[in-house]
């Protein structure tokens, strides 16, 4: 139990485009879901909070209107790139979380921008 | 100071040793501690999960929590290749708002 996939694992896409990673828990119902990004030798560094039905809670330092966060249903988040550049290059993992308890983890999204 | 400290390694043992790893952590109030083990280019699986202090075990691990010292320690017996990984700890004042230490990359060798 307590699956959490990802799509896609990996993107490589051009400087200026939007990129959209999903985030879905399979076998539980999340009521909320974070998104955390993770640079080479780095600790996860959460970026945003989110619930279902409501607005992401973003962290200091990240842009929200950069990093679009949808979480329209207990099972779907969406974490939505927009205009990324070279540096917004990072592994991106989302977790789901149903109870006060635990988080866990998807495999992760692989972003590369050229 | 950090939230939360923990050696990056690496860490190299043979097969079979017992393996520490440790993290120290500087917030009081932190009450849920973690392990999660991450293999290369994936996502954390949690491994151990702890309330407040004292040990847990789970097969060939053990998780202590020292909330006087500030100071918490996975244990893995008879290590294995397969053990190879990067454990990160994470710990929180409510379940849900992790702070993660910068994990300790191990390699057990055959």
């Amino acid at each position: 139990g307590a699956v959490v996939s990802q799509h896609p694992s990996r993107v490589i896409c051009k400087s200026g485009t939007s990129v959209k990673i999903e985030c879905r828990s399979l076998d539980f119902q999340a009521t909320t879901m974070f998104w955390y990004r993770q640079f080479p030798k780095k600790s996860l560094m959460l970026m945003a909070t989110s619930n279902e039905g409501s607005k992401a809670t973003y962290e200091q330092g990240v842009e929200k209107d950069k990093f679009l966060i949808n979480h329209a249903s207990l099972t779907l988040s969406t974490l939505t790139v927009t205009s990324a550049h070279p540096e917004d290059s990072s592994f991106y993992i989302c977790s789901a979380s149903e109870s006060a308890d635990t988080q866990y983890f998807g495999p992760g999204t692989r972003l590369t921008v050229l | 100071q950090k939230e939360v400290e923990q050696d990056p390694g690496p860490l190299s043992v043979p097969e079979g040793a017992i393996v520490s790893l440790n993290c120290t952590y500087s917030n009081s109030a932190f009450q849920y501690f973690m392990w999660y083990r991450q293999y290369s280019r994936k996502g954390p699986e949690l491994l151990m999960y702890t309330y407040s202090s004292g040990n847990k075990e789970d097969g060939r691990f053990t998780a202590q929590v020292d909330k006087s010292s500030k100071y918490i320690s996975l244990f893995i017996r008879d290590s294995q290749p397969s053990d190879s990984a990067t454990y990160l700890c994470a710990m929180s004042v409510g379940a849900n708002n992790l702070f993660f230490g910068t994990g300790t990359r191990l390699t057990v060798i055959p």
